[in-house]
């Protein structure tokens, strides 16, 4: 069964905890992203890599960070600095980053931080 | 100006009805585009590629008009599943290729 995976699905944590969201996919996609949703938004882009090894910073990168260690995984962790992280977190992949290539996204994350 | 802007409904039409959300985005250089469908508190899934001929399946068409830079979304003979938030992409035009999403159309199908 192809796809993408994420883990888990709800995660409470309390302010000032450093929190890690688990993305997996098996679709043999070089490129992965990390969203994120709030309500009545569009999603905002966290980080993305194009390739393993390698990752580059989008629009709200500031309190998260990830590492590409593995073609298939691309873990994003939720910092203290981050100042409002309650929200729903999307992962997604392609099969490149070039235009054109569609994403597809997993399950999501809900993480509410009190 | 938003880079991707779409009106954000409720559309809410009845069973059977022929519904259309437009989607505008702001960079004429803009070379991919998208259609996602967003059920309530689900990831999003893609519905349709957009292509520059305009492209149809099933009851979906997708239409590009890049002189006025906007897309299209047809939807014909609705059903009650087709209720969910209809998310226009986009995709940057930097050396990223990223995507852009727009904050979608909500439609409700009523019986």
């Amino acid at each position: 069964d192809g796809g993408i995976t994420q883990s888990p699905k709800y995660l409470f944590r309390k302010e000032g905890q450093n929190v890690t969201l688990s993305c997996e996919q098996n679709l043999n996609h070089d490129a992965m992203y990390w969203y994120r949703q709030d309500p009545g938004q569009g999603l905002r882009l966290i980080y993305y890599s194009q390739i393993v090894n390698d990752f580059q910073k989008g629009d709200i990168a500031e309190g998260y960070s990830v590492s590409r260690e593995k073609k298939e995984s691309f873990p994003l962790t939720v910092t203290s600095a981050q100042k409002n992280p309650t929200a729903f977190y999307l992962c997604a992949s392609s099969m490149s980053g070039r235009p054109g290539y569609e994403q597809y996204f997993g399950p999501g994350t809900r993480l509410t931080v009190t | 100006r938003k880079e991707v802007e779409q009106d954000p409904g409720p559309f809410n039409v009845p069973e059977g009805a022929t519904v259309a959300f437009n989607c505008t985005y702001s960079n004429s250089a803009s070379q991919s585009f998208f259609w996602y469908r967003q059920d309530c508190r689900k990831e999003p899934k893609l519905l349709m590629s957009v292509y520059s001929s305009g492209n149809e399946d099933g009851r979906f068409t997708a239409q590009l008009n890049r002189a006025s830079q906007y897309i299209s979304l047809l939807i014909r003979d609705s059903k009650l599943s087709d209720s969910a938030t209809y998310l226009c992409v986009v995709n940057r035009v930097d050396s990223s290729y990223k995507l852009i999403f727009g904050s979608g159309t909500r439609l409700l199908v009523r019986p």
